[in-house]
């Protein structure tokens, strides 16, 4: 079965510093792996994802992720937060091997930049 | 980048009656569209899988006969809550796949703005 974990509900950080926030995954075979921002009231919006190739992968608004298979996590990341960077971040997973366009979700955290 | 809408963005109904949701790819064809449900502070929850000219795959625990799913077009899915209850009241979205948009599978969904139902 194909799962994904994120850890943290709500991540704080002082605008200008650096940002993780935590993904883990499950899947059988290789993952192909998303994140997704959503603001209030909205629908969400893609942010990058990992298909093949390099480990660190680059998306819109700065931000970018590092797929490490060993340890099965698929980390977000911003060198320098900005308070517009608050809102919702989904991380979500599709096994390679299965037959469907599904993804799977995890939980969301919640991203508090403090100016 | 590609573009999906829903419509209405907000709709406040009575109990028993049903209300249409549309989801369209404004600038793409979209191979499959899916449907979901937001409950607040909580993840998606996918409902059902939708192709173009054929029937929707639902999730497991979700009605059917309830969430009636039409996939008309490459460009359009409609979602129907028949029989609107309280307890139905929350954020639907929906998303689309880009139609041949590279290796299978690995094509991102691009997500509508979401449809705030609230039964009465």
């Amino acid at each position: 079965a194909q799962s994904v974990a994120q850890p943290e509900d709500q991540v704080n950080v002082a605008e200008g510093n650096p940002l993780t926030v935590k993904c883990t995954y499950s899947v059988s075979g290789n993952p192909y792996l998303f994140w997704y921002v959503q603001y209030p009231n909205r629908g969400l919006q893609f942010l990058l994802k990992y298909i093949t190739g390099d480990n660190l992968v680059k998306g819109s608004y700065g931000f970018e992720a590092e797929f490490n298979k060993s340890q099965t996590s698929f980390h977000l990341k911003k060198p320098s937060a900005l308070v517009s960077d608050s809102a919702l971040y989904f991380c979500a997973v599709r096994g390679v091997s299965y037959n469907t366009d599904k993804l799977i979700f995890g939980t969301g955290t919640r991203l508090q930049v403090f100016p | 980048g590609a573009v999906v809408s829903q419509h209405p963005s907000r709709v406040i109904c009575k109990s028993g009656t049903s209300v249409k949701i549309e989801c369209r790819s404004l600038d793409f064809q979209a191979t499959t569209m899916f449907w979901y449900r937001q409950f607040p502070k909580q993840s998606l929850m996918l409902m059902a899988t939708s192709n173009e000219g054929s029937k929707a795959t639902y999730e497991q625990g979700v009605e059917k006969d309830k969430f009636l799913i039409n996939h008309a077009s490459l460009t359009l899915s409609t979602l129907t809550v028949t029989s609107a209850h309280p307890e139905d009241s929350s954020f639907y979205i929906c998303s689309a796949s880009l139609r041949g948009g590279g290796l299978a599978g690995g094509n991102e969904q691009y997500f509508g703005p979401g449809t705030r139902l609230t039964v009465t």
